[in-house]
This record gives C-alpha cells, structure tokens and sequence, in this order.
C-alpha cells in the first residue's frame, strides 16, 4: 500500500528555519518524481517545488525561490524540505505528493497528510 | 503561465442532485492534461479525474470529466453525502510549472 507520511511541522519565528520531511513506503520511492503542495489555511492548494527521481532536476514556484530547497534520500526512501528565511505567509500544511510519472510534472496519485508549519512570533 | 479558474466559488445543492463545476483556462492545456481532485474538511486531496475524463482507480461511476482546450467540466450525477468537500482542478504536462484552480465548494443546500 502506497504510503506518505510528513513529518517536522511546528512553529518557528520569522526569518528562521525549519526542514519537513516525508517517509514513502509501499513503492518505489527511486522511480518517481515527487513534490511538496502547501496550502494555508482555509485557502486553495499552492504548488511549491518538484523534483526528479535523481535529485538533479529542482524546480519550484516563485512564491520560494532562493528560500526553500527540495531535496530526498532513496536511500532512505524520504523527501525533504529544507524551508529558510520563513515568512508569516508561509504558514501552511505541507503536503508531500507523488506524480504518476517522471519528466515533466503531471498529476498527483498519492498526497500525504500534510504537516502544519507555523510562522509567528 | 496558465492561469485556472474555477467555477462556482460555492455550489449549494441537495443529496442526489446533479452538480457541475466548471474550470476554464487562460490558455489552452495541451493535450487535455487537466485533473481533478477532491478534497474533505481536514484531509489531503485525492486524485479523482486525470487527462480531464479519465476516473482514477476507486472513483464510482458518478464522477464525471469533460472539456478540452480551456473549458472543463466535472459533472457528479448524482451527489452522495460523502461528496460534498471542495474540488480543485490542476493543469500539467507542460513545461510550466504546475497550477491549480482556486477551488469549488459543493455545500449542503
């Protein structure tokens, strides 16, 4: 069974950092690309990075360009976001997705439970 | 950059009443690589429609897709409790980054 779990919400300062993570399991995890969906709260879904099943390829949404960076271990079958100089409009649920395939990003058949990230003083 | 907008914003209807949301694009998706997920009160999103018709594995039969170029549509036949929750449609295939619509809320009448 295809399986994502987020982890390493919390709150955190402004300005500050914070690195989320997601475990896969009941794949794969090597054979797909995947990405990180936020959405704040009682708003729509945000794409914000993607990257490919070997690491090179990182693309992400403007919103977090030079801040944050994606990164995965398929060694350890996990996902990562590495999330610097947080805003307070960062403040979301963190979603990890897989895309059905690898190349250019497609739709997404498995979301994680997403993890909530916090920025307040 | 497409941009998707959906509409309604918020679709007020019965149990076992048709629903249709539309999503209109401000250019054309190629090759109809448009999806569809829902999404409950609390939960992740789930994948429902792909390659704007095609039913993701699980989907009953009342989900429907439709539409090409920029005009799609979901069609839920006949709405079931457990449907009501906000649907978002998504571009993809590209070469542009991903983009969701801003969401329709299917709300009990």
């Amino acid at each position: 069974q295809v399986h994502l779990v987020e982890s390493g919400g919390g709150v955190v300062q402004p300005g500050r950092s914070l690195r989320v993570s997601c475990a896969a399991s009941g794949f794969t995890f090597s054979s797909y690309d995947m990405h990180w969906v936020r959405q704040a709260p009682g708003k729509g879904l945000e794409w914000v990075a993607v990257i490919s099943i070997d690491g090179n390829i990182k693309l992400y949404a403007d919103s977090v360009k030079g801040r944050f960076t994606i990164s995965r271990d398929n060694s350890k079958n996990t996902l990562y976001l590495q999330m610097n100089s947080l805003r307070a409009e960062d403040t979301a649920v963190y979603y990890c997705a897989r895309d059905i395939t690898v190349g250019v990003p497609d739709y997404f058949d498995c979301w994680g439970q997403g993890t909530l990230v916090t920025v307040s003083s | 950059e497409i941009v998707l907008t959906q509409s309604p914003g918020t679709l007020s209807l019965s149990p076992g009443e048709r629903a249709t949301l539309s999503c209109r694009a401000s250019q054309s998706v190629n090759g109809n690589y448009l999806a569809w997920y829902q999404q409950k009160r609390g939960q992740a999103p789930r994948l429902l429609l792909y390659g704007a018709s095609s039913r993701a594995a699980g989907i009953p039969d009342r989900f429907s897709g439709s539409g090409s170029g920029t005009d799609f549509t979901l069609t839920i036949s006949r709405l079931e409790p457990e449907d009501f929750a906000v649907y978002y449609c998504q571009q993809y295939g590209t070469s542009v980054l991903v983009a969701f619509g801003q969401g329709t809320r299917v709300e009990i009448k």
